[in-house]
């Protein structure tokens, strides 16, 4: 079974900073995809990032990249220039690439505050 | 942008009624998806639907959730007798691919805003 584990639930960060929101995974599959949504105030679900397991560089998106780091099972997201409306929950989530399902397991989710 | 829509954004309705929930995925989408979130906690995989048939469900989709492919641009939910602990909001998603595709681009599952779900 896969598991996905967000410890922080919620994170605070000045305008303008970046900031890292944590993501460890445990999982048994060789290969695997992991993913980061943003689910603002209105209750949307908004893809952010993807990272492939046997991808060699970390993901970048923009002001998003992924600290991806396989050894230690962790994939964390980091936001850098932090605007306002980065104030959301942001959501961990792995699906298997070969064998099991599509389906996506998700993280309990920070909370990301950003301030002035 | 293409986008995945959901209707109605939110449903009220009794304890032991029947509900239809409505997606509409992206048009060149093949795999469809639903989840649900209660109130406070984390996504939960309810259901995958690809070639007009479940490809996987959760323990949670039991008897009383179907899911349909009415036509070629709409994907529902239904749920039989909802009971209460059914309110929750409930996702549609959809992604080009599925597992295993060379580019993982297509491997994404975009959401729809969801439609609330109580039951009263």
């Amino acid at each position: 079974a896969q598991k996905i584990t967000q410890t922080q639930p919620g994170m605070f960060v000045q305008e303008k900073e970046a900031v890292t929101l944590d993501c460890t995974y445990d999982t048994s599959d060789q290969s695997y995809g992991l993913f980061w949504y943003k689910q603002p105030s209105s209750g949307e679900m908004i893809f952010l990032i993807y990272q492939g397991s046997y991808d060699e560089q970390n993901a970048t998106e923009g002001r998003y990249s992924l600290n991806f780091q396989k050894a230690r099972k962790s994939a964390n997201l980091v936001i850098s220039a932090s605007q306002l409306g980065d104030s959301a929950m942001y959501f961990c989530a792995m699906r298997p690439r070969r064998g099991g399902g599509n389906k996506l397991t998700f993280g309990t989710g920070t909370q990301l505050k950003v301030e002035l | 942008e293409p986008e995945v829509t959901q209707t109605p954004s939110h449903q009220v309705t009794q304890m032991g009624q029947e509900v239809i929930l409505r997606c509409v995925p992206i048009s060149n989408h093949l795999y469809f998806y639903w989840y649900r979130q209660i109130l406070g906690q984390k996504v939960e995989f309810l259901v995958s639907f690809y070639n007009n048939e479940i490809s996987e469900k959760s323990e949670i989709f039991d008897d009383q959730f179907s899911v349909e492919r009415p036509d070629g641009s709409n994907f529902t939910l239904k749920i039989r007798s909802t009971k209460l602990e059914d309110s929750a909001m409930y996702f549609c998603a959809s992604s080009e691919r599925g597992r295993g595709r060379r580019y993982p681009s297509t491997d994404t599952q975009y959401f729809g805003p969801g439609t609330r779900l109580t039951v009263l």
